[in-house]
């Protein structure tokens, strides 16, 4: 059983068309749950770290939010340069610093 | 302004051939970690160091070494390249938990 599960796979928003993307998490404990994007040949790269439940973190366009069970990153009026593909990893309590990541969703919006 | 460099950035091997990837960070962090990502797969962790002198195995370690030659460089070498190993290969690195990862840029490693 996955860790962690991202969904849907892929989203195609027109620009300007709000939506979330989410990330459900099954570990025991939870030390922090991190928000990564991925441009098509490039490492990923770090967005938001949430550490508790109730947590809510924001940078532009972007917001995440946690509970207990599920993350989302909200994406408000997006824009083209926004398309990406969007990672979520749990880092569990005793596991040292090591990240467990989901696939991921691939984000693409239209002009 | 470095973070964390890979070289090489491109390679191709013949089955059976070795190879090391190299991984070097230049921001003091302690731990190092090596990822391959493959289509539909996501990012799974091969190995990983969380201190100089430590490695311990990830997920998938069957067909790699690696080795923590200081604080700063961390390779992955594959000793008999399998076509299996195809795959895009990232090292990440952390000043410890519960930060999260800086990554480097990748390596594209075909094994034909």
């Amino acid at each position: 059983e996955d860790q962690v599960t991202q969904s849907p796979e892929a989203l195609r928003l027109q620009e300007g068309e709000s939506s979330s993307l989410n990330c459900s998490y099954t570990v025991s404990g939870l030390r922090g749950l991190f928000w990564y994007r991925q441009d098509p040949g490039k490492g990923p790269e770090f967005l938001f770290t949430l550490y508790s439940a109730g947590e809510e973190k924001e940078k532009e366009r972007l917001k995440a939010t946690l509970t207990k069970k599920e993350s989302f990153l909200h994406i408000t009026a997006p824009k083209p340069e926004d398309s990406a593909t969007y990672l979520c990893a749990v880092q569990e309590a005793g596991a040292n610093s090591k990240l467990t990541f989901g696939k991921g969703i691939t984000l693409s919006v239209r002009p | 302004n470095a973070g964390v460099t890979q070289t090489p950035k491109f390679q191709v091997l013949k089955t059976g051939q070795s190879m090391t990837l190299q991984c070097a960070q230049d921001m003091n962090h302690n731990s190092m970690y090596w990822y391959r990502q493959d289509p539909g797969m996501g990012l799974r962790l091969i190995y990983y160091s969380a201190s100089e002198g430590t490695t311990d195995k990830g997920e998938v370690p069957n067909g790699y070494n690696v080795s923590r030659l200081n604080k700063r460089e961390f390779s992955l070498r594959l000793e008999s390249a399998a076509p299996s190993q195809t795959s895009v290969y990232f090292c990440a690195s952390t000043i410890r938990a519960p930060y999260g990862y800086t990554f480097g840029s990748g390596t594209r490693l075909t094994v034909v």
